[in-house]
């Protein structure tokens, strides 16, 4: 079964502009961590931001923040203030604490997102 | 510096010929995992190892190998490659502060 969804294989932005990408997930597990990582074009997987499940505030990193919103099971990431560095393809992940078979770490399908000029 | 080394990052090769990508961790990580990318699907893990000696199935295990014969190598073997297997592939070790994964810089394989 899918545990993480994120709904929008491409976005564009405007240079300087925020963006929100998606994520949702499914998991019966109390307690659990979120990441997001980027994948720039040369191919690498850079880990961007983690969030874990009985934290109380919301997860920053500059100018990336995590809008968790547990009730809803969602995770979206907000990049602010975009940079044509940013364009990208961003990968939602979770890691189940108690997962039964230790293959904890779940990824979604990814979104491409392109800063234009 | 704390890293993934993962070699090659390239690689043609052609049905049935045997390959092994190599991926070792200087962080001293005890779980290690191998992961294929590709489009619409994200990452999928195909084989994981929770100490030396210790490994077992993903999600995708079906046509790989794995070893775990010391704690910072964990080589990935395709024993008779096949073009359903062409793929990014990507070797992580799990850091047990946050258990956030450290990726490797990837593979390409292209199996023709």
């Amino acid at each position: 079964a899918q545990k993480i969804t994120q709904t929008q294989p491409g976005m564009f932005v405007q240079e300087k502009e925020a963006v929100t990408l998606d994520c949702t997930y499914d998991t019966s597990d109390p307690s659990y961590g979120l990441f997001w990582y980027k994948q720039p074009s040369s191919g690498e997987m850079i880990f961007l931001i983690y969030q874990g499940s009985y934290d109380q505030q919301n997860a920053t990193e500059g100018r990336y923040s995590l809008n968790f919103q547990k009730a809803r099971k969602s995770a979206n990431l907000v990049i602010s203030a975009s940079q044509l560095g940013d364009s990208a393809m961003y990968f939602c992940a979770m890691r189940e604490v108690q997962s039964f078979n230790n293959n904890d770490m779940r990824f979604g399908a990814g979104t491409r997102l392109t800063v234009k000029p | 510096e704390a890293q993934v080394t993962q070699n090659p990052r390239y690689l043609i090769t052609v049905t049935g010929k045997k390959l092994t990508v190599t991926c070792s961790q200087n962080m001293n990580h005890e779980y290690m995992s191998w992961y294929r990318q590709d489009p619409g699907l994200g990452l999928r893990q195909i084989y994981y190892s929770m100490n030396v000696e210790v490994t077992d199935k993903g999600d995708v295990p079906e046509g790989y190998k794995v070893s775990r014969k010391e704690k910072r190598n964990f080589p990935l073997i395709l024993e008779s490659p096949s073009p359903n297997q062409t793929s990014l592939y990507f070797c992580a070790s799990k850091n047990p502060a946050n258990y956030g994964y450290t990726f490797g810089s990837g593979t390409r394989l292209t199996v023709v």
